[in-house]
Formats: structure tokens, C-alpha cells, sequence
């Protein structure tokens, strides 16, 4: 058990829809990290969070956003999904260490979002 | 495109044989790590190696990292078939970057 915690574990929804999906860190962690998964494109990092703040974005779509609340824990929000958002959609925390150094990350299990 | 490139794609062993993996990246980077995931599971941290370190093991890992390259390669001794699995190696560039994840090394090991 990693200690980061992703609900729901599994959503089918259809084309359109708005999903939002939740991820709550290890404890002490502050940095927070969504990455997608899809067959096809590998694991894309999408956006990290640090203590409430963006810290770096990656290819992450106009149609998706997240935050990161004061208690720490995120929410990646999905709309107007199309069939290719279909993918395993991962959390992860970190606690990141001084003068730059990054640690491991911690994964949560993911979220395995079909769109019909 | 990717930071990180692993290779081979799949790899395809007998029990107690040994697996290499291979890592090469594009940029100078802080610290690498490797990062084992189950079918359809989270990413696990196996490993990490810092830019100025040369080589490190953990049990039957044994990773190595030339910044001269832009290579790593990850080493598994004596595979098992519980270590069946996805292997990434993941680059972080600067503080404040994130973490890039090359396509990843499917490995099988069969009994």
C-alpha cells in the first residue's frame, strides 16, 4: 500500500460527460503529481501540484484541470470527454526535498475511465 | 517526445535468469529512478540514482547510470516469475520540472 488514495477505482460514462476524479497524497507528502495512461501514448504527465500551487504542467488538455485543496488532497476534472480520454488516470505524491532534489514518487492504484 | 526511451520493449526470460534493461535520456537530469508496475496496477519506486552516482544496488537490482551516455540500465538477478511486470525509468531535469517516464520494457519471466 502505497498510502495515496484514488476514488473511483473504475468509471464508464459517455461522450460529453464531465468526470471528476480524486486523489488524496501520503501523508506529509505536498507535492502532487496526474499522469494518463493509455495504450497507445505511454504515461503522460499531465500536472503536479505543490502545496495548493501549480508547480509544472505537461500536456495536459484545455478541456481537463485540477486542483489541489488546503487538506492537501487533488481532483483532476475531466470535460466534454471524447473516446480517446479513455485511459488509467494515476496520482502521485511526493515529498520533494531541498536545493531540488526530487524523492520517488508514490503511485495510487488509478482510476480506469472508459468513455462510450 | 520522450526524456526517457527504455529498451528493449519486451524482454522474455527463463526463471533465474538474469534481465538488463536499458534507459537512454536526451537531457542532464537531477536523479533517475526505476519504477516496476503490475498489469493494470500503480507504479512502484524500485530505485533511485542520483546524477553524481555511478552505480547502486538494492537486493537482486543492481542499476547503473553513465551521464556521459545518457544511460542507465537496470539489472535483475536470479528472476523470478513474480517479477513479471512493466519496467519505466523515470528523469527528472531541474527543480520545479517533472518527472518524464520513457514507454517502458515488458518483462515476462517464465517458470
Amino acid at each position: 500500500d502505497s498510502g495515496v488514495t484514488q476514488t473511483p477505482k473504475h468509471l464508464i460514462t459517455a461522450t460529453g460527460q464531465r468526470v471528476t476524479l480524486r486523489c488524496s497524497p501520503r501523508s506529509g507528502d505536498l507535492s502532487v503529481y496526474w499522469y494518463q495512461q493509455s495504450l497507445d501514448q505511454g504515461l503522460q504527465f499531465l500536472i503536479q501540484y505543490y502545496n495548493g500551487e501549480e508547480r509544472a504542467k505537461g500536456n495536459i488538455l484545455e478541456r481537463f484541470s485540477a486542483q489541489q485543496f488546503p487538506d492537501l488532497h487533488s481532483e483532476l476534472n475531466l470535460s466534454s470527454l471524447e473516446l480517446g480520454d479513455s485511459a488509467l488516470y494515476f496520482c502521485a505524491s511526493s515529498v520533494e526535498g531541498l536545493a531540488g532534489v526530487h524523492g520517488e514518487l508514490f503511485f495510487g492504484e488509478g482510476s480506469r475511465l472508459t468513455v462510450l | 517526445s520522450q526524456q526517457g526511451e527504455e529498451d528493449p520493449q519486451a524482454l522474455s526470460i527463463q526463471e533465474g535468469e538474469n534481465a538488463t534493461m536499458n534507459c537512454s535520456y536526451k537531457t542532464s537530469i537531477n536523479n533517475l529512478q526505476w519504477y516496476r508496475q503490475n498489469s493494470g496496477r500503480g507504479l512502484v519506486h524500485l530505485i533511485l540514482i542520483r546524477s553524481n552516482e555511478r552505480e547502486k544496488h538494492s537486493g537482486r537490482l543492481r542499476v547503473t547510470l553513465d551521464t556521459s551516455k545518457k544511460s542507465s540500465s537496470l539489472l535483475i538477478t536470479a528472476s523470478r516469475a513474480a517479477d513479471t511486470a512493466s519496467y519505466f525509468c523515470a528523469t527528472i531535469k531541474n527543480y520545479g520540472q517533472n518527472f518524464v517516464f520513457g514507454p517502458g520494457t515488458r518483462l515476462s519471466v517464465l517458470p
